[in-house]
């Protein structure tokens, strides 16, 4: 299986919104809706942000949401602060009990 | 609350196996609602799952690691564990542990990480 597609980097200014991709299959992205999405700050462990394409864990902030439209789930982070500039990853069950990455995607806060 | 916390050397030779040990506290890995996994990240890349364990044994493994791979559970100590056999310095990387749930994306508790490196 292959890692899912993620662009490498996205930016927006404070109090703006920015929203990153995550491309897969009918095979994992697709065809589950178990998509997931993880913040990580440099020297730090993932943090689960966004699971069930759409859901949020207790603790995380309303201004992220997840959505997904076909083989191409996204991460909205609405309201930009500095202190979410950080590495998001996604990922998504594949089946056979199987579970893939993206290949992250570096957010600036300008 | 539930910690993970990952243990084991440093440093691996090639050719040798990397061992690592995952300690669950503030909880039993013993919950039948959960897995247990290993992912990695190697220096400046992004995560890549290793493989889960259910806490009867079940064990799931990325395909493209699974002959090298074995993940084991020990419930009285409620630990599980990470053997990579045949090390390369491919395999240097951070080495999470995490609990995620029956249909293995959501990820929710992770370890700090352990920085291993295959190097003579």
């Amino acid at each position: 299986q292959s890692a899912l597609t993620q662009p490498p980097s996205a930016s927006g200014s404070p109090g703006q919104s920015v929203t990153i991709s995550c491309t897969g299959t009918s095979s994992d992205v697709g065809g589950y809706k178990y998509v997931s999405w993880y913040q990580q700050h440099p020297g730090k462990a993932p943090k689960l942000m966004i699971y069930e394409v759409s859901k949020r864990p207790s603790g995380v902030p309303d201004r992220f949401s997840g959505s997904k439209s076909g083989n191409t789930a996204s991460l909205t982070v609405s309201g930009l602060q500095a202190e979410d500039e950080a590495d998001y990853y996604c990922n998504s069950y594949a089946g056979s009990n199987y579970v893939v990455f993206g290949g992250g995607t570096k957010l600036t806060v300008l | 609350q539930l910690q993970l916390q990952e243990s084991g050397p440093g440093l691996v030779k090639p050719s040798e196996t990397l061992s690592l040990t995952c300690t669950v506290s503030g909880g039993s890995i013993s919950s039948s609602s959960y897995y247990w996994g290993w992912i990695r990240q190697p220096p400046g890349k992004g995560l890549e799952w290793i493989g889960s364990i259910y806490y009867s044994g079940t064990t799931y493994y990325n395909p493209s690691l699974k002959s090298r791979v074995t993940i084991s559970v020990d419930t009285s100590k409620n630990q599980f564990s990470l053997k990579l056999s045949s090390v390369t310095a491919a395999d240097t990387a951070v080495y999470y542990c995490a609990r995620h749930g029956l249909w293995f994306g959501d990820m929710d508790v992770w370890g700090k990480g352990t920085t291993v490196t295959a190097s003579s």
